[in-house]
């Protein structure tokens, strides 16, 4: 399988910065997601990373080392509605799936 | 809008009546996939479709059935429902399967579907 490993929990300030890593098995690794969670709702997609290096989006950006199988998602002047779980995800080269990792969850307090 | 449906949204039943969770998107995606939730193991796969007519096994397809007759459809039936299937379900499409070449990502997920078997 494509074992991802990631913290289970993260507890951060609002207006802070907060780094999520994830680390994975580089055998075959063809891409990485990072997914946004709320309690009982879809995933829903945040970034997704194939070569190494930094990608900004607004206040989420993601980071890949594939030389290393290590992301992060760094997440900038929280918010309150930023708490919910965040997914790591790799896809693997002839393998018809996307794998996940079991997801941190993030709480922001005031 | 684009998007992917799954009715219902929740449901309860008992063991051993059979049932049908549906799945539609409306984006012409060739990949769909059905996933379970359950709290400290993630999203695991149960089964995918690459296009019409074509389905395989994800990592978790014991007591599940799919079928995808037509593009856009691609239900989860269980047969014979236990209450180790109780979990948080979700169809997720793309419009190309993930081990292609084509392959833009990202992976549409359905409002998910909360299943508990008594």
């Amino acid at each position: 399988g494509q074992n991802i490993d990631q913290p289970t929990e993260m507890t951060a300030t609002e207006g802070a910065i907060v780094q999520i890593n994830c680390t994975y098995q580089t055998s075959g690794f063809n891409g990485l997601f990072w997914y946004q969670q709320h309690a009982g709702e879809a995933p829903t997609f945040l970034s997704y990373n194939v070569l190494d290096g930094l990608e900004e989006k607004g206040r989420f950006s993601s980071f890949l080392s594939r030389s290393k199988g290590y992301s992060y998602l760094l997440l900038k002047e929280l918010q309150m509605k930023d708490s919910a779980s965040y997914l790591c995800a790799a896809l693997k080269g002839g393998y018809q799936k996307v794998t996940f990792g079991t997801g941190t969850k993030l709480q922001v307090i005031p | 809008e684009a998007q992917v449906t799954q009715n219902p949204r929740y449901l309860i039943t008992v063991t051993g009546k059979k049932l049908t969770v549906t799945c539609s998107q409306n984006m012409n995606h060739e990949y769909m996939s059905w996933y379970r939730q359950d709290p400290g193991l993630g999203l695991r796969q149960i089964y995918y479709s690459m296009n019409v007519e074509v389905t395989d096994k994800g990592d978790v397809p014991e007591g599940y059935k799919v079928s995808r007759k037509e593009k856009r459809n691609f239900p989860l039936i269980l047969e014979s429902p236990s209450p180790n299937q109780t979990s948080l379900y979700f169809c997720a499409s793309s419009l190309f399967p993930p081990a292609e070449s084509r392959w833009t990502g990202p992976l549409h997920f359905g409002n998910g579907t909360r299943l508990t078997v008594t």
